[in-house]
């Protein structure tokens, strides 16, 4: 069974610019949920996906926005990028029909915005 | 509201039990779950309980739930220096919100030798 992968590792990114992230889900798992770790902090959801659906949404402004593929990876597309947009951004997958719904998460990609 | 609350830091020494508490609001929350966190890496879930349950075990880790008080607790038995580490604890919100999870800030669990 392959666990959640996220790719970049890293990334450095300028004021303004835009990135993005990406994800693969958890074999057999077909929902994904973004969340973004600042330092020291625990993590805040973003956005959840379902079968290609947008499933729900934390208190992200829109520039935060994601999609979801058919293969059920997800991406995460985040525009004018601000300085307290460093953080790390942790994807995880889930199984919706376990009625336990853990979700399950990948090593996170670190950015840094300057 | 959706807030959930960790003490920051606790040290043991090695082969002592340690006891990781939480305290959330929402009694709505079905599941509560408990994470861990090295330095650098993503989360791996330890853990959870159903809203309806009070205690479970698993190997090492007991969690207990006392949902009149909405505070939940992480017992690690026979600690070791490998569980050295963040704790998170989460819970589950409502289906319309998509499932999300909300995470305490995090505890910081230090294990001497």
């Amino acid at each position: 069974e392959t666990g959640v992968t996220q790719s970049p590792t890293h990334l450095i990114k300028t004021r303004g610019q835009q990135v993005t992230l990406r994800c693969s889900s958890q074999s057999g798992h077909n929902t994904v949920s973004w969340y973004q770790q600042a330092l020291g902090q625990g993590p805040q959801f973003i956005f959840q996906y379902y079968r290609e659906e947008e499933n729900g949404r934390g208190n992200f402004p829109p520039r935060f926005s994601g999609l979801q593929f058919p293969n059920y990876s997800s991406e995460l597309n985040v525009n004018a990028l601000e300085l307290d947009d460093s953080a790390l951004y942790l994807c995880a997958s889930s199984d919706p029909d376990r009625p336990s719904y853990e979700q399950y998460f990948g090593p996170g990609t670190r950015l840094t915005v300057t | 509201g959706e807030d959930v609350e960790q003490s920051l830091f606790l040290s043991v020494r090695e082969g002592d039990s340690s006891v990781i508490n939480c305290t959330y609001t929402d009694s709505s929350s079905t599941y509560l779950y408990w994470y861990k966190q090295e330095p650098g890496a993503g989360l791996q879930l330890l853990t959870y309980i159903f809203s309806n349950m009070d205690m479970k075990q698993d190997q090492r880790l007991t969690v207990l739930l006392n949902k009149k008080d909405k505070h939940l607790s992480l017992r690690i038995a026979d600690t070791q220096t490998g569980d050295s580490a963040i704790y998170f604890c989460a819970e589950s919100m409502s289906q319309n919100a998509g499932n999300m999870l909300t995470f305490g800030g995090g505890t910081r669990l230090m294990v001497k030798p």
